[in-house]
This record gives structure tokens, sequence and C-alpha cells, in this order.
């Protein structure tokens, strides 16, 4: 159990259009869903935290115009990446908790974004 | 900013046991101290954590110290599919707890 996907699982892009990553949990209905960014051979590093029904919270630093997050149900998260350039090109990593896990995180296998 | 220090690399033979250290002398009281592993690629995968005792599961044994500044983590028979970059976190329980990864301690398994 505890199973969270992503689609698409990588993407190719042009500059300047905008991208969609969703985010599910299978098998569970996430309390609240996280999203990552992890560069080559870096950490992951949280860009924002969602609940369902509300807006997302976002990290210091990340712009919330340019990668907006809707959480509209309890098993449903999605990222969009606006106006996307290359050095958006990264590794996105969703996550999800589940009421009495204890803050454990169920990842979803990740997205490669590739901006050219 | 992650409040642990993990060495930056290790390796280990298959088959023998490997233990993970990690320093958080800054852990506060109410904080848990949480293992996951990123397989090249993948994303993250839960593997323990524990608040001052030691815990044990199907995948790995966690050894927090007395004063809780330190922990371990062992996988007690290690195999070449535990290549990975293991991360030591803090983090208060609570489903809607950050977790801050940093640097990860990279695992090779060898042969």
């Amino acid at each position: 159990g505890a199973v969270v996907s992503q689609h698409p699982s990588w993407v190719i892009c042009k500059s300047g259009t905008s991208v969609k990553i969703e985010c599910r949990s299978l098998d569970f209905q996430a309390t609240t869903m996280f999203w990552y960014r992890q560069f080559p051979k870096q950490s992951l590093m949280l860009m924002a935290t969602s609940n369902e029904g509300s807006k997302a919270t976002y990290e210091q630093g990340v712009e919330k115009d340019k990668f907006l997050i809707n959480h509209a149900s309890l098993t449903l998260s999605t990222l969009t990446v606006t106006s996307a350039h290359p050095e958006d090109s990264s590794f996105y990593i969703c996550s999800a908790t589940r009421a009495r896990s204890n803050n454990e995180q169920f990842f979803g296998p990740g997205t490669r974004l590739t901006v050219l | 900013d992650a409040k642990t220090t993990q060495p930056t690399s290790m390796d280990c033979a298959e088959g023998r046991a490997a233990n993970l250290p990690c320093n958080h002398s800054t852990i506060s009281g109410n904080e848990y101290v949480y293992w996951y592993r990123q397989i090249h690629s993948q994303g993250p995968q839960y593997i323990i954590h524990g608040l001052k005792n030691n815990e044990t599961n199907e995948m790995a044994s966690l050894i927090i110290t007395e004063d809780r500044k330190s922990s371990t983590l062992i996988l007690p028979h290690a195999t070449l599919r535990d290549t990975a970059v293991y991360y030591c976190i803090v983090s208060e329980t609570g489903t809607a707890s950050k977790l801050t990864f940093g640097t990860g301690t990279r695992l090779q398994v060898t042969l």
C-alpha cells in the first residue's frame, strides 16, 4: 500500500511553454502533498507544501506564479511549470503523507523535465 | 539548512553489515530521526524512523545515542540493491511536517 504515481515520467518541451505534472496517491487519501526539485548530483529541495482545497505554501525563493500548484482532491496534486526555461530543467518529485503515518512521506518516482 | 551531517560516501562489501552514521547535535526534543534512501533516478524510499529508542524493521535497524545527538543506520546484510544515497533527516512528526534533505551518504555495495 501507499503508492504514489507521477505522470509523465519524463517530458521534453520548448522554452516558453508550460508543462503540467500530476501526482496521485493510488491507494490512500493524502493528507498533505509536497513538491521537490532535484538538480543533477544535488539533494532534493522542497518547493512547496499543499493541502487539498487550500493554497500551497511555497518555500523561500520559489516563485508561486511560475510553479502553479493545484490540489483538487485528496488523491491528486498538479504542478504546472509556466513559461519554462532551460534552467527549469530538473527532476521533479512529489510525496504524500497520510493520516496516522507518523509523517512518513511516500514519494513518487519523479518526473524528469528537459526544456530546450 | 539540513540539521544533520553525514559522511559523503561509504563502501561496503556485499553480505556485510553497512553502518551509516549521522550527527544531529542540535536536535530538539520533539524531533524524530528519519532515514530515507534514493536509488539513482528514483524517488526516495522511507526506511525507518525513531525518537529515542532503538528501532528495527524488515529493512534496517536504527541506533540512537542516549543524548540523541547522533544515530546509526544499520543494514545487516547489504546487497548490491542497497547501493543508494542515504539521507538522515530530523523532523517533527505530523503529516504536514517538512523534510529537509541534506547531502546524504552515497553507499556503494561491492562484490
